[in-house]
């Protein structure tokens, strides 16, 4: 697509729910990630991945966080049994090394946990 | 840790004046991007100079790499009240593959 397409853009679920957050990348980019903004925080590392696989997983919160990424494109990160403090925006972004390594972001996924 | 630190963590000036930005960062890097964000949704991607370059400049931005320092800054010159918004920096170190790093950001002010 033209940009890194994200849904959904606003999310409200209850405590304790599962949520899927959903990133379509700039097609051609092989490089994806996914971070976490809280209200006037700077940007927190979730994941990134290089094609399908995950060479760091470090910034994931716990084990309530996963990530997958099918066929070198979509990705899916869920958050099992959503906790308040999981409220934030989730920023997806993707590159490569044609783009020059330049980051492309999506307008984020809000998630309000209630 | 990695992260760049942009600093100041806030800045309000004057439409027309200067306003500058400093990162700074820990690894050897193999680039480093300047970003711009509004009212908390993405981010728009302002400028990249790489490790080997010393200058860049694009339009009223002006941006610098001390590679010696670990650091460098973001020049916005004659600003606009449409400046106001959030500038972070970000470094993707040589040991750490494309794994880009952002630091807190600046939250500039452009005040009419």
């Amino acid at each position: 697509g033209a940009g890194v397409s994200q849904s959904p853009s606003n999310k409200v679920t209850e405590k304790g729910k599962d949520v899927e957050l959903r990133c379509d990348p700039i097609s051609g980019h092989t490089a994806l990630y996914w971070y976490r903004q809280s209200l006037g925080q700077g940007l927190e590392f979730l994941i990134y991945f290089q094609g399908n696989s995950a060479p760091d997983k470090s910034g994931l919160p716990s084990d309530r966080f996963s990530a997958e990424r099918t066929g070198g494109s979509v990705s899916t990160l869920t958050i099992q049994r959503t906790q308040q403090e999981d409220s934030a925006v989730y920023l997806c972004a993707s590159s490569s090394t044609i783009s020059g390594n330049t980051i492309y972001f999506g307008e984020g996924s809000w998630l309000t946990v209630v | 840790s990695q992260q760049g630190e942009e600093d100041p963590q806030a800045l309000s000036i004057q439409e027309g004046e200067n306003a500058t930005m400093n990162c700074s960062y820990k690894t050897s890097i193999n680039n480093l991007q300047w970003y711009r964000q509004n009212s908390g949704r993405g981010l728009v991607h302002l400028i990249l100079i790489r490790s080997n370059e010393r200058e860049k400049h694009s339009g009223r931005l002006r941006v610098t790499l001390d590679t010696s320092k670990k650091s460098s800054s973001l020049l916005i010159t004659a600003s606009r009240a449409a400046d106001t918004a959030s500038y972070f920096c970000a470094t993707d170190a040589k040991d750490y593959g494309q794994n880009f790093v952002f630091g807190p950001g600046t939250r500039l002010s452009v005040l009419p």
